[in-house]
């Protein structure tokens, strides 16, 4: 069965500092998320990528918030300066053009200190 | 307001008892999704389902959908201590990107 793969699986970094959450989607997948879950809360979704460009982003994924396909296979996500607030499981996701439902990483425990 | 509700929030049986979770809403979707969830893990899809009253068996689970495409049960025949985790509805929003609306998931507890 293919798998989305997510590194670190946990990861703890003092407020301020830049983190890069690191994803490999499936290989033929073409629609790439990112996606968060603060601790008791829903999975909230923060972008979308599709043909090497953000296709939709929300409110959350503000100025400090970046994501790049660099070498087409993996999918970032950098977080410039993290904040308190930012503390949260991080899901990386990924599906092809016919499939409706997605397939999800495993994801990153981001804990800011 | 939540586009989805989920009820319960919270549910706690006896291994080989059947229970049902609803997802509802006041929208009509083209799509819904069940994902499962377990703690420290992503959602691992179960089932989608796209035709209003349609019904789909995974094993133990059925899912439904409603008639009018705005709202979805899952139910479980005899409960095993295999099938705890957080369960979710989602839809798709936006026609380009399919990103995944939520709900605020049902968390399953099945006791031995």
């Amino acid at each position: 069965e293919p798998e989305v793969t997510q590194t670190p699986s946990h990861q703890v970094t003092q407020m301020g500092q830049e983190v890069i959450l690191r994803c490999v989607p499936i290989s033929n997948h073409l629609y790439f998320y990112w996606y968060r879950q603060i601790l008791g809360q829903k999975v909230e979704f923060l972008v979308s990528f599709y043909n090497n460009e953000i296709s939709e982003k929300s409110e959350i994924f503000d100025d400090q918030f970046s994501v790049e396909r660099p070498d087409g296979s993996n999918f970032t996500l950098k977080i410039r300066s993290t904040k308190l607030e930012d503390s949260a499981m991080y899901f990386c996701a990924s599906r092809d053009a016919l499939v409706i439902g997605y397939t999800f990483g495993s994801g990153t425990r981001l804990t800011v200190v | 307001t939540q586009l989805l509700e989920q009820s319960p929030q919270f549910l706690s049986i006896q291994e080989g008892e059947n229970l049902t979770v609803y997802c509802n809403s006041s929208s009509v979707f083209s799509s819904l999704q069940w994902y499962r969830q377990e703690p420290g893990e992503g959602p691992v899809l179960l089932v989608t389902v796209v035709t209003g009253g349609e019904v789909k068996k995974l094993k133990r689970l059925t899912f439904q959908f409603g008639d009018a495409r705005k709202d979805s049960s899952l139910h479980i025949t005899a409960a095993q201590p295999g099938d705890t985790g957080l369960y979710l509805c989602a839809v798709g929003r936006g026609s380009n990107t399919g990103k995944l609306i939520f709900g605020q998931g049902t968390t399953l507890q099945v006791k031995p």
